[in-house]
This record gives structure tokens, C-alpha cells and sequence, in this order.
């Protein structure tokens, strides 16, 4: 099993849109989880980090199921700048003082009008 | 505020030519500094990190070599490119202790002919 798992994609969907990308992750110890957003050719910017009791963004939600291992971004009211690649990034340490972040190969949005 | 700046931001070399990318960090101190490659259709690799001066930890077993000669400078080299190391590398720094919010450099697209 990949350490941290994406549905590649391509989601596309109209503007106005509700939609929503799943993360799985293998390490149970994992304690830190992130979204990170990637536009084309471009390089990635944290988008918002995942919290237990899960967070709020404006339109963006992001939620974490420890038991099940998964992540998960939902995004309402979909405009034309929420097209990019979506990331999901868990921290897992490893031992010693550098804890590794290990991305997926991330999940591809287009809007449409 | 804190800045990163990674050059060049294309580069097209031969096999068996040298590579130097270089990255710096401005508005911050003591950061940690690392170096990703994303391959096409891939996740972003870790190939180096680094917490301080002249300390420099390796990922993955390749052709390609970092070097820390300054506080706020990161140098990816290879002596010797090979068709396989062609990729989207990326640049990024983090707040020491805190190693989860990753900030990237703009990116270099290498391609080796």
C-alpha cells in the first residue's frame, strides 16, 4: 500500500459546484496532515492544514478520520481559480529530528463555466 | 517577510553535463532547506534536507549531490546528468522545529537531452 493515496482525477465540474477529494494514508502515526494546492507548472502553496476536529477555510473544509486513515477536502461554491492539482501531504516521523512530509502525486480539479 | 528564490527557472542540458541550481532564503534564520523533485505524473520526492550549515541528509540513493555553504543557501549539483534526472525540482524552506509548513522556490524545470 502507497503511503498516502489520491484519486488522480481528473474531477471536472461546473462552476458553483460542490466537490470533494479523499486522501488515504498507511502509517497509523502519522500526526500532521496538510493540503497543499499546485497550479500548473507552478510550484506548490500550502492551502490549509487538517486538523482533528476538522477546519474551515471560507469555502474550503478540510476533515481527518484517524480511524479510518483518511483526509478529506471538500470545496463549495467551485469558481474558475479553484482549477489546480490538490496535494495531500501527511507528516510522518520517522525518529531522529526530521520528520518527513510525504505528498501525493495529488488529485486534478477543473472548473468549468 | 520571508522570501525564496530558486534559479534558473528552465534549463535544458545534455547527458553527461554538470548541474548546479541554487536556491536562497531571505527574512528568516537558521531554516530548515530542502530539495524535492516531481517527476511528470509523480508525487514530489524528497532528495535532500538540511538543518543547519554544512549538514546535509539524503533521501534517496541517485546521482545528484547538496551542499550548504551558507545559513540561507541550498546548491542542488550533479557532476554528471543523466536522461533520468530530467524533472520539475523544487526548492523550499521551514521554520526550524516547526518542519511542517513547507514554502517552495518558484521551481526549475530541468530537462536533459
Amino acid at each position: 500500500r502507497k503511503e498516502v493515496e489520491q484519486d488522480p482525477g481528473p474531477f471536472n465540474v461546473p462552476e458553483g459546484a460542490t466537490v470533494a477529494f479523499n486522501c488515504t494514508y498507511s502509517n497509523s502515526a502519522s500526526q500532521s496532515f496538510f493540503w497543499y494546492r499546485q497550479d500548473c507548472r507552478k510550484e506548490p502553496k500550502l492551502l490549509m492544514s487538517v486538523y482533528s476536529s476538522g477546519n474551515e477555510d471560507g469555502r474550503f473544509t478540510a476533515q481527518l478520520n484517524r480511524a479510518s486513515q483518511y483526509i478529506s477536502l471538500l470545496i463549495r461554491d467551485s469558481k474558475l481559480s479553484d482549477s489546480a492539482t490538490y496535494l495531500c501531504v501527511v507528516k510522518s516521523d520517522y525518529g531522529g529530528s526530521q520528520g518527513n512530509l510525504i505528498f501525493g502525486k495529488g488529485t486534478k480539479l477543473s472548473v468549468k463555466p | 517577510s520571508q522570501t525564496i528564490h530558486q534559479w534558473p527557472a528552465t534549463l535544458v542540458q545534455p547527458v553527461g553535463s554538470p548541474l548546479s541550481l541554487e536556491c536562497t532564503v531571505e527574512g528568516t534564520s537558521n531554516p530548515n532547506l530542502y530539495w524535492y523533485r516531481q517527476a511528470a505524473g509523480r508525487g514530489l520526492q524528497l532528495l535532500f534536507y538540511s538543518v543547519g550549515i554544512g549538514q546535509i541528509s539524503s533521501e534517496v540513493p541517485q546521482n545528484l549531490s547538496a551542499s550548504r555553504p551558507q545559513d540561507r543557501q541550498f546548491i542542488l549539483s550533479s557532476k554528471k546528468l543523466l536522461l533520468s534526472d530530467s524533472g520539475f525540482y523544487l526548492c523550499a524552506w521551514s521554520s526550524q522545529g516547526a518542519g511542517e509548513k513547507l514554502f517552495f522556490g518558484s521551481g526549475t524545470q530541468l530537462s536533459v537531452l
